[in-house]
């Protein structure tokens, strides 16, 4: 099966503009996560979806990340603005129900803000 | 708020030697999971234990989950260098959430 597409893979953007990022998770996965992993550091969950609705956004920083999951299928994170900070790699993974059989993880994309 | 801790942060060993990194939680987990890393690479499961004091292998790796669940332990048998990158457990919450452990980084010289 094709796995969790992202894109783009590398992006460099200076603090203070916008930045998007999508994702397509494996076919059927129901559930679909974004996470942020800072070098040296786990992945951080930022917002779990079920389908097309949220389930957990509460370390989401609200005031300058959004996420949506139109048609409960494809999702794009973005990041309007960017602080130095934010320099990350900004993971998706999907699973087909829940956590409990494992999660499958795109290759992610590097976000550099200079 | 909940978490779980891995030691050692860094590991170094020789090929040939055994590597066992740990995860510990102050609660206790329905079940735990454990991803590898490889540099430059993105989280690739491995395997999910579930039952009390249960072990699973995988050729060289080793999995325990605690009696009390609340901890577990990966252990790989007779290191080569296609083991080197970081070991996350992870707890998946009743919430739904996976948290991850802040990982082993394991390296291996040849």
């Amino acid at each position: 099966e094709a796995g969790v597409a992202q894109s783009p893979r590398y992006k460099i953007i200076e603090k203070r503009q916008s930045v998007a990022f999508w994702c397509n998770p494996i076919s059927g996965h129901a559930t679909l996560y974004w996470y942020q992993q800072i070098l040296g550091q786990g992945p951080k969950l930022l917002i779990q979806f079920q389908n097309n609705g949220v389930v957990d956004d509460s370390q989401l920083p609200k005031d300058r990340f959004s996420a949506e999951r139109l048609k409960g299928v494809d999702s794009t994170l973005k990041i309007q603005p960017a602080k130095l900070e934010d320099s990350a790699v900004y993971l998706c993974a999907s699973s087909l129900w829940g956590p409990g059989e494992g999660y499958t993880f795109g290759s992610g994309t590097r976000l550099t803000v200079v | 708020g909940q978490q779980v801790m891995q030691i050692p942060q860094y590991q170094h060993v020789q090929e040939g030697e055994d590597f066992t990194t740990y995860c510990n939680s102050s609660t206790t987990l329905s079940n735990i999971q454990w991803y590898k890393q490889r540099p430059g690479g993105h989280p690739v499961f491995l395997i999910q234990l579930v039952k009390s004091g249960e072990v699973k292998k995988q050729k060289r790796l080793t999995f325990q989950f605690g009696e009390a669940k609340k901890n577990s332990s990966l252990h790989i048998t007779a290191t080569q260098t296609t083991d080197v990158g970081t070991y996350f457990c992870a707890d998946p919450s009743n919430t739904g959430k996976l948290i991850f452990g802040q990982g082993t980084t394991l390296q291996v010289k040849p």
